[in-house]
């Protein structure tokens, strides 16, 4: 168990819903990633948060967004939604270390569009 | 895009045999760091290699960089069946953001 939860496990939603996907870091680690994992893409990093604050952005759609709430659980929220957006999506973890370090990955929410 | 590119994509050995797995990235890295991951499960950290460092051991894991051929090899000695899942590596940079290559499907047969 990495200490890294994420809710649902399992969503299925149809095209053109919204929907939630929650993850609550480790104790003590402030930065949140977010990764989205498909066959054709594989794994794709989304976007950071730090301690409440966007710290980086990777391949993330405008239909997507996220944030970080003052008790550091993360929310990505996905609209719109697309058959293409069907895919496994992993939050992560860090510690606050100065140094680069280990990510700590939680189970996933796999996410299906119909 | 992907900053890494694993090879080969699948392997299949024997209970017993070693398995090597080869990444390589294209830009700068603070470090590389390998991943495993079991049927669409999360990942699992296995091991951290800084740019400075040459090679790094971990039990039955032995990862070596070349920042020169901008290349990193994974072997697992004494492979068991327990073994069988994705490895992945990563490239880690600014933010501890991490670039994910394809992965390697390794499958060790009893």
């Amino acid at each position: 168990d990495s200490g890294v939860t994420q809710t649902p496990k399992h969503l299925i939603t149809a095209t053109g819903q919204r929907v939630t996907l929650r993850c609550s870091p480790r104790s003590g680690d402030l930065s949140v990633y977010w990764y989205q994992q498909s066959l054709d893409q594989g794994l794709q990093f989304l976007i950071q948060y730090y301690n409440g604050e966007e710290r980086a952005k990777g391949n993330i759609l405008e239909r997507f967004s996220a944030q970080q709430f003052p008790d550091l659980h993360s929310e990505l929220n996905l609209s719109s939604l697309e058959l293409g957006d069907s895919a496994l999506y992993f939050c992560a973890s860090s510690p606050p270390t100065g140094a680069r370090t280990e990510a700590f990955f939680g189970q996933g929410t796999r996410l299906t569009v119909v | 895009s992907q900053q890494g590119e694993e090879d080969p994509q699948a392997l299949s050995i024997q209970e017993g045999e070693n398995a090597t797995m080869n990444c390589s990235y294209k830009t700068s890295i603070n470090n590389l760091q390998w991943y495993r991951q079991n049927s669409g499960r999360g990942l699992v950290h296995l091991i951290l290699i800084r740019s400075n460092e040459r090679e790094k051991h971990s039990g039955r894991l032995r990862v070596t960089l070349d920042t020169s051929k901008k290349s990193s090899s994974l072997l697992i000695t004494a492979s068991r069946a327990a073994d069988t899942a994705s490895y992945f590596c990563a490239t880690g940079n600014a933010g501890n953001m991490l670039t994910f290559g394809g992965g390697t499907r390794l499958m060790v047969k009893p």
